[in-house]
């Protein structure tokens, strides 16, 4: 069955410092992967997507993700945080027509 | 181009009684999903429409929800009568394939029984 866990429910890093939201789930098949962001009163907005093509996935805003079969993870990272990346993340897991979200990793940024 | 909206923002009712919410869709999307997410859970499925037609309503509550999508364009989920454990955000999200393509989600309606 599927499952997604994201092993951090809030993170804060200083502004300028590199961000590490982690993620790991459970599939039978292929899945796809996905990582979501939601800024405060707005809709989810696609960070980017794993589709078993490259396993090193380039998104939006400078964020990143590598997905690793053996460690059956997709962490989302990002080199150097900025006050606008304050927001929750979501990662996802889609297989056979079904879509399991991750509880969400709430970002914090400091001055 | 016009992203998905829902309608309303907030709906505040009291218990037992119904409430509509809307959802239009990005223009074109066959595809049309409906989630929710209650406090301090995870977002999950609700149901899933290909043009009018439910293609799955596995993740749905119960039958005090009633989603439709008439002529394939926008969609609304009726709750009948609402309980307080309805609570939560409801987001819709098209697509214009499927589930293993990116979804574009809408703001979300925030509903609060009492």
């Amino acid at each position: 069955a599927q499952s997604v866990t994201q092993l951090d429910s809030h993170v804060s890093v200083s502004e300028g410092t590199p961000v590490l939201l982690r993620c790991n789930y459970s599939s039978s098949y292929s899945p796809s992967l996905f990582w979501y962001v939601q800024h405060p009163n707005k809709g989810l907005q696609l960070l980017l997507k794993y589709t078993s093509a490259a396993t090193l996935v380039k998104g939006i805003n400078g964020f990143e993700a590598e997905f690793k079969k053996s460690e059956t993870s997709f962490h989302l990272t990002k080199p150097s945080a900025h006050m606008s990346d304050a927001a929750e993340y979501f990662c996802v897991v889609s297989e056979i027509g079904r879509v399991i979200f991750g509880k969400g990793t709430r970002l914090h940024i400091l001055p | 181009e016009a992203g998905v909206t829902q309608f309303p923002s907030h709906s505040v009712i009291e218990k037992g009684q119904t409430v509509t919410l809307r959802c239009d869709p990005i223009s074109g999307h066959d595809n049309l999903y409906w989630y929710r997410r209650v406090m301090g859970k995870e977002i999950k499925f609700l149901l899933h429409f290909v043009k009018e037609s439910k293609q799955d309503e596995s993740g749905m509550p119960n039958n005090r929800f009633l989603a439709e999508r008439t002529g394939g364009t926008y969609s609304t989920l009726k709750v009948q009568p609402a309980e307080l454990e309805d609570s939560g955000v409801y987001f819709c999200a098209s697509s214009p394939m499927d589930f293993y393509n990116e979804q574009f989600f809408g703001p979300g309606t925030r509903l609060t029984v009492l």
